[in-house]
């Protein structure tokens, strides 16, 4: 079935590192891919996504592209700040009706000044 | 701006009781979802309505029942409460599951023990 594989965390990074965190999925068809962000004590928020091949999704200084033939979705900041410290996950979802989210494990991120 | 709200935030329950976990929206959205998150496992789901009277199964349903009596709710029922049970709940609305830009809208979540 459909899935979505996330780097282990957690990731501890200084302030203005640079960010990646790898996402990879297995899905039939063209599903759109989503990146989340759950902050300390929240619910998820939706921070950008794809919805086809070589789309890049933006918000906030957060970037993932779309990348069909190493089927990956990896998110990338050039300047972390310590206010982006919570927990991110990438997510698929097939374009058909009556489908959900399927969410990969999570990646606590951790930024310290 | 209330948008999803889930009541209770936090619970205990002893093993064997019941409860309901409460879910709302204001946004007029059809779809709603319910996922349960276990530590460093990710979001799992639970059970989703597309639209009132119509729900369906997902990954993970067992020991659980929902219903959708109208647009705005969509409860959680815990029968008996096992300690497999002790998870972070989170209710989720979406207009729709058709258009591929779709964005989930989630409540702040239901901390459940069961001892």
């Amino acid at each position: 079935g459909d899935s979505v594989t996330q780097m282990e965390g957690p990731v501890t990074l200084s302030e203005e590192a640079f960010l990646t965190i790898n996402c990879t999925y297995t899905a039939t068809g063209y599903p759109s891919l989503f990146w989340y962000v759950q902050y300390p004590g929240e619910g998820l928020q939706l921070l950008l996504k794809a919805t086809k091949a070589d789309d890049k999704g933006s918000n906030k200084g957060f970037e993932a592209t779309y990348r069909k033939e190493t089927t990956s979705f990896h998110l990338e900041k050039g300047s972390v700040q310590v206010s982006d410290s919570a927990v991110y996950f990438c997510a698929l979802t097939r374009n058909q009706a009556g489908t959900a989210l399927i969410f990969g494990k999570g990646t606590t991120l951790s930024v310290s000044s | 701006n209330a948008g999803v709200t889930q009541t209770p935030k936090f619970r205990i329950l002893k093993i064997g009781q019941s409860m309901t976990l409460q879910c709302t929206q204001d946004m007029n959205h059809n779809y709603m979802y319910w996922y349960r998150q276990d530590p460093g496992m990710g979001l799992k789901l639970i059970y989703y309505s597309v639209g009132a009277g119509i729900t369906d199964k997902g990954e993970v349903p067992n020991g659980y029942n929902v219903s959708r009596s109208t647009t705005e709710d969509f409860p959680l029922r815990l029968e008996l409460a096992a300690p497999s049970q002790t998870s972070v709940y989170f209710c989720a609305s979406s207009y729709s599951a058709n258009r591929v830009s779709e964005k989930l809208f989630f409540g702040s979540g239901t901390q459940l023990s069961v001892l």
